[in-house]
């Protein structure tokens, strides 16, 4: 149980263009869901939190009008990157809030989008 | 704030050796503590957690992990590793006094694993 899709897993886009990133709870409601940003050879940087019908709240650095949160229901949160530029280029991945039936507590992961702006 | 230190960037081991990667987080609170494996270009598995109990903590794959209050530590090991477990792993803690909130992650450290 628990299972978060991410789509697209890779996307080439063009320069100035936008891409949306989506990531459904399949079998959960998924009230908190986080976006993270992965660089070569490194950690995961979290970008926002995002809860259900409220505004996504960023972490210092993240310019908020490039990369768009949207949590408009329980199964559904997207990243937009606006006119997205090479140094947008990484691997993004989304999480969210798992708190099980019976007081059980963690976390799960989508499997992640290379993208890849040219 | 918190913070996890992962001591070890890269690790390189024998097929079949033992392992230990370590962890260190800084908290003078109650933590809950994770460990992560990811695999290239893929998402995070969780491998295991603590969030109370029993301190020794068994997960997937033949991994575990002992959490230890008085040293701040959470390392992971395995007895016998596999080329399959060739992978970076990734330690992990949140604040169970503010449920809900960001796992935060340590630099993460490059198991590679030959014969």
């Amino acid at each position: 149980g628990a299972v978060v899709s991410q789509h697209p897993s890779r996307v080439i886009c063009k320069s100035g263009t936008s891409v949306k990133i989506e990531c459904r709870s399949l079998d959960f409601q998924a009230t908190t869901m986080f976006w993270y940003r992965q660089f070569p050879k490194k950690s995961l940087m979290l970008m926002a939190t995002s809860n259900e019908g409220s505004k996504a709240t960023y972490e210092q650095g993240v310019e908020k009008d490039k990369f768009l949160i949207n949590h408009a229901s329980l199964t559904l949160s997207t990243l937009t990157v606006t006119s997205a530029h090479p140094e947008d280029s990484s691997f993004y991945i989304c999480s969210a809030w798992v708190q099980g039936l019976y007081g059980d507590y963690g976390y799960t992961f989508g499997s992640g989008t290379r993208l890849t702006v040219v | 704030a918190q913070s996890v230190t992962q001591l070890d960037s890269q690790v390189p081991v024998f097929e079949e050796a033992p392992v230990e990667l370590r962890c260190n987080y800084s908290s003078s609170v109650s933590v809950y503590l994770f460990w992560y494996v990811q695999y290239p270009n893929q998402g995070l598995q969780l491998l295991l957690k603590y969030l109370s109990g029993s301190t020794l903590v068994k997960g997937i794959n033949g991994f575990e992990a002992e959490f230890n209050k008085s040293q701040t530590s959470f390392h992971l090991r395995k007895p016998s590793v596999h080329i399959s477990d060739t992978a970076e792993y990734f330690c992990a803690v949140s604040d169970p006094n503010q449920a809900g909130t960001a796992l935060i992650f340590g630099k993460g450290t490059t198991l590679s694993v030959s014969s």
